[in-house]
């Protein structure tokens, strides 16, 4: 059982770089999410997926995008990437009760 | 508007104390109820839900719809819970999970 798979693990990017951060669920989720983690602020709601072909936006949506083609995948991607975007992501997914989610992404802008 | 609060930021507590982590919500249905934590360098993972009323590493954490709250308790810490603490609540009508800021607990020994 794989459940959320988030890739990459580590990636460094320069100011002005684009890039696309992947996540996909195999356990047949409806929603998924895009949370961003700063020390000193929690998780940060960046996404929200309801189902295939939704999307809405969360706390912090400024610089990013998402795609949700199908139910397992929702993308997120960074046009333009900033030093404010250096922040660990997590994918989520969640049917019913317990969410789960991806190991993070840690992404440094530089 | 719906609304998950964790006051504390960070919780420092000797080891062998009891442990109180605070979460209020605010939903005008009716509540799904979560803990999950985070260790060092690890994705969130889910710690007890208030349906199950269930002690899970001597975890206990009670629904008082009263107060609109879900404390996190144990009556005596350990090293090992050590971590970040997050309370969660499930919108039933939304079918969506929103999060507190969470709370940084460290234990000191």
């Amino acid at each position: 059982n794989a459940g959320v798979t988030q890739t990459p693990k580590f990636q460094v990017l320069k100011t002005g770089q684009s890039m696309t951060l992947q996540c996909a669920q195999d356990m047949n989720h409806n929603s998924m999410y895009w949370y961003r983690q700063d020390p000193g602020m929690g998780l940060r709601l960046i996404y929200y997926s309801a189902s295939e072909g939704t999307t809405d936006k969360g706390e912090v949506p400024n610089g990013y995008n998402v795609s949700r083609l199908n139910k397992r995948e929702f993308s997120l991607r960074l046009e333009s990437a900033a030093p404010s975007q250096t922040s660990v992501y997590f994918c989520a997914s969640h049917r019913g009760t317990e969410a789960f989610f991806g190991q993070g992404t840690r992404l440094t802008v530089v | 508007a719906q609304r998950v609060t964790q006051p504390e930021k960070l919780l420092s507590v000797f080891k062998g104390a009891p442990v109180e982590l605070k979460c209020n919500y605010s939903y005008s249905g009716s509540p799904e109820l979560f803990w999950y934590v985070q260790y060092s360098r690890q994705r969130l993972q889910l710690l007890l839900r208030h349906i199950s009323r269930e002690s899970i590493k001597g975890f206990t954490a009670d629904l008082n719809k009263g107060e609109t709250s879900f404390h996190l308790k144990k009556p005596f810490a350990q090293e090992e819970d050590s971590a970040m603490y997050y309370c969660a609540l499930l919108m039933n009508r939304d079918d969506k999970i929103i999060f507190g800021k969470g709370t940084r607990l460290h234990i000191l020994p």
